[in-house]
């Protein structure tokens, strides 16, 4: 398979704390990026960083990358309800081809 | 900006039938959409790459007389999952490269959920 891995596969904490989410991928990369999946709708683009990138912030979002290790993880700090959904990488390689990760799902409870 | 649409969003048909989703993007050109799959809490599964005006690439594994992909004009692109069966069911989802800031960015549709019965 061609799906890189991402764990925890489920993670479930309390509103306020961090949610810390690796991602692993096999190839070269263009770039990886983070989206997010409310249940049973379309993804949403959080952020995306580039191969030579080695974290990225963007409100409430850090993301590293280790191209080395070929391992990515998105950190949500101070968690809020709302941010429970799964949480997916992708790895953009030739002609805008994703390959996306097996998720996260994050549970965040009140 | 960026928008892209499907329709419908959820269909339920008989197994035998054929299906067609659309995927549009809404404001801006498309030479080149993506179709995925996606099974109930699992990962997206690209099955093709549909390109305007040219043959469809599909990813191995995915029978291309089974899922017919049209891209007819340069902000719509079709799927129709021919003679469908229970198997069949699941949730599709397209997408489309657009550029967001400096960088090309992935607009996906909200997915179209079909079920076979």
């Amino acid at each position: 398979s061609q799906q890189g891995e991402e764990d925890p596969q489920a993670l479930s904490i309390q509103e306020g704390e961090n949610a810390t989410m690796n991602c692993s991928y096999k190839t070269s990369i263009n770039n990886l990026q983070w989206y997010r999946q409310n249940s049973g709708r379309g993804l949403v683009h959080l952020i995306l960083i580039r191969s030579n990138e080695r974290e990225k912030h963007s409100g409430r979002l850090r993301v590293t990358l280790d191209t080395s290790k070929k391992s990515s993880s998105l950190l949500i700090t101070a968690s809020r309800a709302a941010d429970t959904a799964s949480y997916f990488c992708a790895q953009e390689t030739s002609g805008s081809r994703l390959t996306f990760g097996e998720g996260t799902q994050l549970t965040v409870n009140p | 900006g960026a928008v892209v649409s499907q329709h419908p969003s959820r269909v339920i048909c008989k197994s035998g039938t054929s299906v067609k989703i659309e995927c549009r993007s809404l404001d801006f050109q498309a030479t080149t959409m993506f179709w995925y799959r996606q099974f109930p809490k699992k990962s997206l599964m690209l099955m093709a790459t549909s390109n305007e005006g040219s043959k469809a690439t599909y990813e191995q594994g995915v029978e291309k007389d089974k899922f017919l992909i049209n891209h007819a004009s340069l902000t719509l692109s079709t799927l129709t999952v021919t003679s469908a069966h229970p198997e069949d069911s699941s949730f599709y989802i397209c997408s489309a490269p657009g550029v967001r800031e400096n960088y090309n960015e992935q607009f996906f549709g909200p997915g179209t959920r079909l079920t076979v019965l």
